[in-house]
């Protein structure tokens, strides 16, 4: 099966400016995340989706970033306007039960703002 | 948040060593897991431990939960450049998972 989708792969914007990352989960994943890993850190979590509902936004920095998946299958998660310090990867991962509670991890979105 | 914390942060060594990594935490996790991250990668899960106590072995790589499931650690047999990555611990916490910030693996031929 096809693995977690991810794009665009490479993004540089100028502080202040606007960005999106495009998600699409493995077909039939209904519990989808975003996390951001800073140089040197590991992932954190932003936001988890279960089908098209957040369960989770407690991490996202909510006067900037925004997520949505309206039909509960893929996903867009925005800044506006990118701080400095936004500067990282931006992972997309998706679950599903039968597997118990492995996640799979898309390849990311590198994001510098200069 | 439930913090881990992983040692080393860096580890250099060269083909055919042993190595073990640590995972720990003051926090009681209901189960850890492995994941190594090569660059450009997300990260790929290796494995899930669950009961305090528990071993698992994947091929050269072992991996124990410790009894009191707060801590973990990884164990490398004569490490290959294949091996060369960033394996981080996370704990779970409901359906959420809490990372460590990593050990940064390289082995040289």
């Amino acid at each position: 099966e096809a693995g977690v989708a991810q794009s665009p792969r490479y993004k540089i914007i100028e502080k202040r400016q606007s960005v999106a990352f495009w998600c699409n989960p493995i077909s039939g994943h209904a519990t989808l995340y975003w996390y951001q890993q800073i140089l040197g850190q590991g992932p954190k979590l932003l936001i988890q989706f279960q089908n098209n509902g957040v369960v989770d936004d407690s991490q996202l920095p909510k006067d900037r970033f925004s997520a949505e998946r309206l039909k509960g299958v893929d996903s867009t998660l925005k800044i506006q306007p990118a701080k400095l310090e936004d500067s990282a990867v931006y992972l997309c991962a998706s679950r599903t039960i039968r597997n118990g509670y492995e996640q799979y991890f898309g390849p990311g979105t590198r994001l510098t703002v200069t | 948040t439930q913090l881990l914390e992983q040692s080393p942060q860096f580890l250099s060594i060269q083909e055919g060593e042993n190595l073990t990594v640590y995972c720990n935490s003051s926090s009681v996790f209901s189960s850890l897991q492995w994941y190594r991250q090569e660059p450009g990668e997300g990260p790929v899960l290796l494995v899930t431990v669950v009961t305090g106590g528990e071993v698992k072995k994947l091929k050269r790589l072992t991996f124990q939960f410790g009894d009191a499931r707060k801590d973990s650690s990884l164990h490398i047999t004569a490490a290959q450049p294949g091996d060369t990555g960033l394996y981080l611990c996370a704990g779970r916490s409901g359906y959420a998972l809490n990372f460590g910030k990593g050990t940064s693996l390289l082995v040289t031929p």
